[in-house]
């Protein structure tokens, strides 16, 4: 099975940092990767879908990119809100697994 | 609105069944694809089980094939996850997702809630 690992697994960073957290696939996956963000206590958001594609709704400092085996989610700029933990998941053919997740907090 | 709706977790013993539901509205559910994802407590997410749109492909994490079973009413909105010989190590909250196409290659657009399974004696 294709493993999915994130890093780094905990960031702190200032208000109005850009922050870049990355996601390694240990094979190809074309673009089938999706971002999700999960806010203290409550239920996961999807951000970003098909690598680069932002969710409807999801402010314009998030993004996405790569393709094939390495990817990124970058926030612009960091907002008080984004605090969450961040995780990558691929969806190019079962098992549709998870990265073990990136903790973001504020300096 | 979209909205999903599980029901049906609970404290069980080792060795244990449940039926976990999800009620959907605000969609036609007939056209996506549903998941279920669990995270133990302080844990982060694992993919459990996906189901096509028509209920004709099915898709298990190794850790509970064999054990969990998941279906689809498409004539009353609803996903279900049959879990069996449960273990300490199933312990979680369950969510149901769905898919954002008919097929399950497809990222989870929206979730539920969550229901929480705890496995102890």
């Amino acid at each position: 099975d294709i493993q999915m690992t994130q890093s780094p697994s905990s960031l702190s960073a200032s208000v109005g940092d850009r922050v870049t957290i990355t996601c390694r696939a240990s094979q190809g996956i074309s673009n089938y990767l999706a971002w999700y963000q999960q806010k203290p206590g409550k239920v996961p958001k999807l951000l970003i879908y098909a690598a680069s594609t932002l969710q409807s709704g999801v402010p314009s400092r998030f993004s996405g990119s790569g393709s094939g085996t390495d990817f990124t989610l970058t926030i612009s700029s960091l907002q008080p809100e984004d605090v969450a933990t961040y995780y990558c998941q691929k969806y190019n053919s079962a098992p549709y697994s998870f990265g073990q997740g990136t903790k973001l907090e504020i300096k | 609105e979209v909205q999903l709706v599980e029901s049906g977790g609970g404290l069980v013993k080792p060795g244990g069944s449940l039926r976990l539901s999800c009620a959907a509205s605000g969609f036609t559910f007939r056209s996506y694809s549903m998941n279920w994802v669990r995270q133990a407590p302080g844990k982060g997410l694992e993919w459990v089980s996906s189901i096509s749109s028509s209920g004709g492909y099915i898709y298990y994490a190794d850790s509970v094939k064999g054990r969990f079973t998941i279906s689809r009413d498409n004539a009353e909105n609803s996903l279900y996850l049959q879990v069996n010989s449960l273990r300490a190590e199933d312990t979680a909250v369950y969510y149901c997702a769905r898919g954002r196409e008919g097929a399950t290659q497809a990222a989870f657009d929206y979730w539920g809630q969550g229901t929480l399974v705890t496995v102890s004696s």
